[in-house]
């Protein structure tokens, strides 16, 4: 019964090749956010959908596509990976109202060789 | 400079308290969070505070919130080493966007 949940949790890849991550919530919300996490431990948002439209798009390579086939999923699929890519990527939902606040996935975490 | 400042790590001796500092740029915040994020884990929410408050008390936690400053703190009272972790300052912005730093490593030594 977990809150936010992401898979894979590890993903250990090669450059070049595409790979996807997914994540589902089952709080009833109505916003989904990727963020990506270097190894410095900074935390940046990448994109926000809600209710299944693109909200936030940060300057991220177009190499990343988020898809939402529905307000509960919100999939990263990433194309020809780099190394700059290797990161954690955290998924996190929320409902839209004034407060916000935002619940995350326990992350995935990207190694690109 | 940086949208979100935090000292990267503060040791405490279990029993005292912690103190978590945190300066932002942006004065539009109107929620200002502190997540907690423990090793190999995602962030979990501690505690947030409204911009029109001064100060929230949560259990032993405390927000304080100098808005003129633009300065945010957490205080951990009476620290236990289950406490060790990254804590991270994220002011809200437009659209639900959360702007982080690189957060404080809390040490708790017992």
């Amino acid at each position: 019964d977990t809150a936010v949940s992401q898979t894979p949790k590890y993903l250990v890849t090669q450059m070049g090749n595409d790979k996807s991550i997914k994540c589902e919530q089952n709080l009833g919300h109505d916003t989904m956010y990727w963020y990506k996490q270097d190894s410095k431990k900074f935390l940046k948002i990448m994109f926000s959908y809600n209710n299944k439209e693109l909200i936030i798009n940060e300057t991220v390579p177009n190499r990343f596509s988020p898809k939402s086939p529905d307000k509960a999923h919100l999939n990263l699929h990433i194309n020809s990976l780099e190394l700059g890519d290797s990161a954690v990527y955290f998924c996190a939902s929320s409902l839209r109202d004034q407060k916000n606040i935002q619940y995350f996935g326990a992350g995935t975490r990207l190694s690109v060789l | 400079g940086e949208d979100v400042e935090q000292s990267l790590f503060l040791s405490v001796r279990e029993g005292d308290s912690s103190v978590i500092n945190c300066t932002y740029t942006d004065s539009s915040s109107t929620y200002l969070y502190w997540y907690k994020q423990e090793p190999g884990a995602g962030l979990q929410l501690l505690t947030y505070i409204f911009s029109n408050m001064d100060m929230k008390q949560d259990q032993r936690l405390t927000v304080l919130l100098n808005k003129k400053d633009k300065h945010l703190s957490l205080r951990i009272a009476d620290t236990q080493t289950g406490d060790s972790a990254i804590y991270f300052c994220a002011p809200a912005r437009g659209r639900g966007k959360l702007i982080f730093g690189q957060g404080t490593t809390l040490q708790v030594k017992p």
